[in-house]
């Protein structure tokens, strides 16, 4: 049984970058891809890029070209999310979640808050 | 501004049926891309409730059923139970710019 595992809550300045994690554990992904979306406070769900977890290739949400970064560490099943030049209006829910059929995502982490606060 | 348009909210008494619509365009629901429904209750992660338009994943009861025509989808829940309230997000794939995920707005179901 495939669990995704986020890392912590992070309390970020504006300006700053944030990298979160997304850790697989059970059977290896690499026949899916990664995604991550976000959700701000009372929001809906904003997609923002993903990563083949087999060769690394990855795609981005046009809304964060250039300042998000999603990257993988193959030996320890391991998935990581960062996003630079952070501003308040970032401050959301943070979920990685595996696509097992071409934007169908089966299975989600339990989500990371990150607020951006001066 | 969603992608996806879903009602804000709806409600219904217990054991009544109440459908969630989700409108797309011809980038994204139109250009025959599948539909994907997700349920959300407060303070945790969606949760895969429909895939594929109309396909249910192990453990979600058939009380939950989705449909698609054109551009637009609906999930529909009849026998409405407590546990039901929640927010649902439908979600498909667009074809513009770059390609990505898209999500609805999300609807609040709130069981009276």
């Amino acid at each position: 049984q495939v669990q995704l595992v986020q890392s912590g809550a992070e309390v970020k300045k504006p300006g700053a970058s944030v990298k979160i994690s997304c850790k697989a554990s059970g059977n290896t992904l690499t026949r899916f891809a990664i995604h991550w979306m976000r959700q701000a406070p009372g929001e809906s769900l904003e997609w923002m890029g993903w990563i083949n977890t087999g060769n690394g290739l990855t795609a981005y949400s046009h809304r964060f070209t250039g300042r998000v970064t999603i990257t993988r560490d193959a030996s320890a099943n391991t998935f990581y999310m960062s996003l630079n030049t952070l501003r308040s209006d970032d401050t959301a829910i943070y979920y990685c979640a595996r696509d097992s059929a071409s934007y169908l995502f089966d299975l989600w982490g339990q989500g990371t808050l990150v607020t951006v606060s001066s | 501004q969603s992608v996806l348009t879903q009602p804000p909210s709806v409600s219904g008494a217990p054991g009544q049926r109440v459908t969630i619509s989700c409108t797309g365009s011809s980038s994204n629901i139109g250009a025959g891309y599948d539909v994907h429904w997700y349920q959300q209750r407060p303070g945790t992660a969606p949760k895969l409730l429909i895939y594929g338009n109309n396909d249910r994943p192990s453990g979600v009861p058939d009380r939950f059923s989705g449909s698609k025509s054109g551009a637009s989808a609906s999930l529909a829940i009849t026998g409405l139970q407590a546990e039901d309230e929640a927010d649902y997000y439908c979600q498909s794939y667009d074809n513009s710019l770059t390609g990505s995920g898209v999500f609805g707005g999300g609807t609040k179901l709130t069981v009276l």
